[in-house]
């Protein structure tokens, strides 16, 4: 299973735009990249998933390159309430008993 | 409103007794998850079912135990052989087939033993 590093933790600005990176080298051909959102004492809350180039929902984008070694998070004109922790998984069909929630970043936005 | 429920929010339990955590979906979502959250760390799997009448452990099912008897519930029992229980407690529950489905997360159970 592909394992994933991101930053521990990230500052920001309310109306900064905010990227967050995620490396996972050993990515497999069929593995899909996901990211989730959780506020304290919280479920996560999917925010979005891509298997190549770019994706974008109402909420943010996501970019990942075309060697798929890593994948940004693009969180577009911050406010208070994106303040949370961002987790990264990797999987492909069949992972959901797999996949791997890390640390995830701790974004702290401020005024 | 469709969704999956956790009760109780909050559970306080005397050290050796067994405890059992609800969890229901309403989704019609297959498979089903346990992940445990230790305060400033990530989830951690517990155990995940695919199917009715069928479950796996995850990657620290010692000390805990699951049932799958109907679609829609899948409560995780705390054993009192679960050396350090307080923690945070979310169920999860997913469509199965195809690309990597999303995880749905219920609001959590807070359990401390005392």
């Amino acid at each position: 299973l592909a394992k994933t590093t991101q930053p521990i933790s990230m500052d920001s600005y309310e109306g900064q735009e905010v990227n967050i990176t995620c490396s996972h080298n050993n990515i497999a051909t069929n593995d899909y990249i996901t990211w989730y959102q959780q506020f304290p004492s919280q479920g996560p809350r999917f925010i979005i998933q891509g298997y190549k180039t770019k994706v974008t929902n109402e909420v943010a984008s996501l970019f990942i390159p075309a060697d798929r070694k890593s994948s940004t998070l693009s969180l577009p004109r911050v406010s208070l309430s994106d303040t949370a922790v961002y987790y990264c998984l990797v999987g492909g069909v069949g992972s959901q008993g797999n996949l791997i929630f890390g640390k995830g970043t701790k974004l702290s936005v401020k005024p | 409103d469709g969704g999956i429920t956790q009760s109780p929010k909050y559970l306080f339990r005397k050290e050796g007794q067994n405890v059992t955590l609800s969890c229901e979906q309403n989704l019609n979502h297959d498979a089903m998850y346990w992940y445990r959250q230790d305060p400033g760390q990530g989830l951690r799997l517990i155990y995940y079912s695919q199917i009715v009448n069928d479950f796996q452990k995850g990657d620290i099912a010692e000390g805990y135990s699951v049932s799958r008897e109907k679609k829609e519930s899948f409560p995780l029992t705390v054993t009192s052989a679960q050396k350090n229980p307080t923690a945070f407690y979310l169920c999860a529950s997913s469509m199965e087939g195809g690309r990597p489905d999303t995880q749905y997360f219920g609001p959590g159970t807070r359990l401390t033993v005392l």
